[in-house]
């Protein structure tokens, strides 16, 4: 089955800043997700990005925010000035008819 | 937007024991996928199920879109089952998933 891979699988970072998750989506779907899980509860949507454009977006992705596709490969996300409560697990997805995830990479800020 | 809740928020029983998870959602919706995540954290798909029922091994689903539910059965347990069960309700138009808030099931052996 085609997989999503995400990285890195864990990062711990300090309080205010940066931060670049990286996503290899599924090379022929056309619809990509970023998705966070916060300890203990359920998983929420961030972000939607088709034909190279944001499509959608919840109101936890403001400013801070931010998501692009470098290389025609890659997906990232970019999180400025990293909080203590964005620490989660943050998920890339593709969708074709069935959604696919990635293993994830768990942020934690300190 | 379109609410999902699920049922029951915590289930544990002995190892060969079957069980049923149910997804309520609000609206209509594309399609309904169930996830089981894992104990580190990866989320599996484990059905992908519009409407009617499907089968794969010891797992089974069933969508009746018309009264905006579905369920997931889960015969014989094992130990490995162990996990979170969420549903994922999807949107028209955009593939968006709004996921529900889980069932924590426990297998004791």
């Amino acid at each position: 089955e085609p997989e999503v891979t995400q990285t890195p699988s864990h990062q711990v970072t300090q309080m205010g800043q940066e931060v670049i998750l990286r996503c290899v989506p599924i090379s022929n779907h056309l619809y990509f997700y970023w998705y966070r899980q916060i300890l203990g509860q359920k998983v929420e949507f961030l972000v939607s990005f088709y034909n190279n454009e944001i499509s959608e977006k919840s109101e936890i992705f403001d400013d801070q925010f931010s998501v692009e596709r470098p290389d025609g490969s890659n997906f990232t996300l970019k999180i400025r000035s990293t909080k203590l409560e964005d620490s989660a697990m943050y998920f890339c997805a593709t969708v074709s008819g069935k959604a696919f995830f990635g293993q994830g990479t768990r942020l934690t800020v300190v | 937007g379109i609410q999902v809740e699920q049922s029951p928020p915590d289930l544990i029983l002995q190892e060969g024991a079957n069980s049923t998870l149910r997804c309520n959602f609000s609206d209509s919706v594309n399609n309904l996928q169930w996830f089981h995540q894992n104990p580190w954290g990866q989320l599996i798909n484990l059905f992908y199920i519009p409407s009617g029922t499907k089968q794969n091994g010891r797992l089974s689903a069933t969508t009746v879109a018309t009264e905006r539910y579905s369920l997931l059965y889960i015969s014989s347990s094992q130990t490995t089952d162990s996990g979170v069960y969420f549903c994922a309700a999807v949107n028209f138009g955009n593939e968006k998933l709004t996921f529900g808030t889980g069932t924590r099931l426990t297998i004791i052996p």
